[in-house]
């Protein structure tokens, strides 16, 4: 069992729909980062959180640590918005290791 | 943050040569980290470069196959040697420890094709 999980491995879209990806892990971690790769294979960070919930213009993280569980949620959908979405985590100490989810690959349809 | 390069950004190889991806960064950082994503998958840590010394490798990658060097704060360089095609991936650059704790900025990645 991957120690990260994201759902659902694919997503489609309409333009315009609210999008939700989740992601839930099984160790303790220090941060927990939502990535977006596109189609090329350049990687962009979305965001870093370790607790509560994170806005960057229609893009919204959020994460439970007690569950053990993030979001990320895109508002407004465009097709711009098309790539595989990735979640991180950091398991702590100084090592700077990140263990990633399998993505999800978002497309979204005009 | 920082910004990230990689050079090449594509190469299409044959099998026994070997290729040496550059990571140049825009500022200098302590953690430099090599990433191999196959396709279809998720990413794997190849190693950690380290300044000075000699990278730190993952279970199953070996200096070998993928040298690495680290001569100073801003450049890295992998080496995929003897390649085969099941060495056919995307390489990325990271780095981190810059200015807070577990950022990482990730770089535009490199696409090997290996014939």
């Amino acid at each position: 069992k991957n120690e990260v999980e994201q759902s659902p491995q694919n997503l489609t879209a309409q333009e315009g729909e609210f999008i939700t990806i989740n992601c839930s892990y099984s160790v303790g971690i220090s941060a927990l980062h939502w990535l977006q790769q596109h189609p090329g294979g350049g990687i962009v960070s979305l965001f870093m959180l370790s607790s509560g919930k994170k806005k960057h213009g229609r893009l919204i993280a959020t994460i439970n640590i007690q569950e053990k569980h993030s979001s990320l949620h895109i508002t407004a959908s465009h097709p711009r918005d098309s790539a595989v979405y990735i979640c991180a985590v950091h398991s702590g100490g100084s090592n700077y290791k990140l263990t990633f989810g399998k993505g999800t690959l978002l497309t979204v349809n005009p | 943050s920082a910004v990230i390069s990689q050079k090449p950004s594509r190469d299409i190889c044959q099998r026994g040569t070997s290729l040496t991806i550059q990571c140049q960064v825009d500022s200098q950082v302590t953690m430099m980290f090599w990433y191999r994503q196959q396709p279809g998958q998720s990413l794997t840590l190849i190693a950690t470069a380290n300044q000075g010394s000699e990278a730190t490798y993952e279970s199953g990658f070996v200096i070998d196959k993928f040298p690495i060097s680290r001569p100073n704060l801003t450049f890295s360089t992998l080496t995929v040697s003897n390649m085969s095609p099941e060495d056919s991936s995307i390489y990325l650059c990271s780095v981190g420890g810059t200015y807070i704790t577990y950022e990482q900025y990730f770089g535009p990645g490199t696409r090997l094709t290996v014939t």
